[in-house]
């Protein structure tokens, strides 16, 4: 049963302290979102990957967010330091190889992060 | 700035009713369209995609797609107490491998 993963999946931390977020894409997908869910903001998306290189991260605060992929199993959501702003869940998402017209994408159960 | 609207309800139907959702969106190249269910707690899972004009079913939901109109909905026959949740709609165009999504319509199905 193929599914995407994150870890962990709460995460309470005080503010200023830094926060990792990890995740694992669906095998053989080769699109990797992250995205940030609030009540007032709905789905919002921070970043993306296409294998493994970072397309698009004009959704991410710079200078506190980092979003890498180390390899094909793992992307990781980094944010340094945490201020109470950030208090949302977190979704990665991954899609599979396909022409552009067929984006479908899968989401992982996502992070709930509580800053204090 | 490329758009998706949804009207946030919440929208209540009886059971065994037909839920109607729509969705309206501003890119008029766009291409790819989905609906997703969020239920309360929950992470957003892909039940309808359509990518051509016209109506697509799939059990008992159909999606129907008018580009003309920038316009896509999803309709729920059969409403059970189980379909109650949010759907969101997501709209993709050739530019980008970006999902825009709406912030999503509450569906309550009442029994």
């Amino acid at each position: 049963d193929a599914r995407v993963t994150q870890t962990p999946r709460d995460k309470v931390t005080e503010m200023g302290q830094e926060v990792t977020m990890r995740c694992q894409p669906i095998l053989g997908h080769n699109t990797v979102f992250w995205y940030r869910q609030t009540m007032m903001q709905g789905l919002e998306l921070l970043a993306y990957f296409r294998n493994r290189a970072p397309l698009d991260d004009s959704g991410m605060p710079k200078d506190r967010f980092s979003a890498e992929m180390p390899d094909a199993t793992l992307a990781t959501l980094k944010i340094q330091p945490s201020e109470p702003r950030d208090s949302a869940v977190y979704f990665c998402a991954s899609g599979p190889d396909r022409p552009y017209s067929y984006n479908e994408q899968f989401f992982g159960p996502g992070t709930r992060l509580t800053v204090l | 700035q490329k758009e998706v609207e949804q009207n946030s309800g919440p929208l209540s139907v009886p059971e065994g009713a037909i839920a109607s959702l729509n969705c309206t969106y501003s890119d008029r190249v766009s291409q790819s369209f989905f609906w997703y269910r969020q239920y309360s707690g929950k992470s957003p899972e892909l039940i309808m995609s359509i990518y051509s004009n016209g109506d697509k079913e799939d059990g008992r939901f159909t999606a129907q797609l008018n580009k003309a109109s920038q316009y896509v909905s999803l309709l729920i026959r059969d409403s059970q107490p189980s379909d109650s949740a949010t759907y969101l709609c997501a709209v993709t165009s050739p530019r980008d491998d970006k999902i825009i999504f709406g912030k999503g319509t509450r569906l309550h199905i009442l029994p």
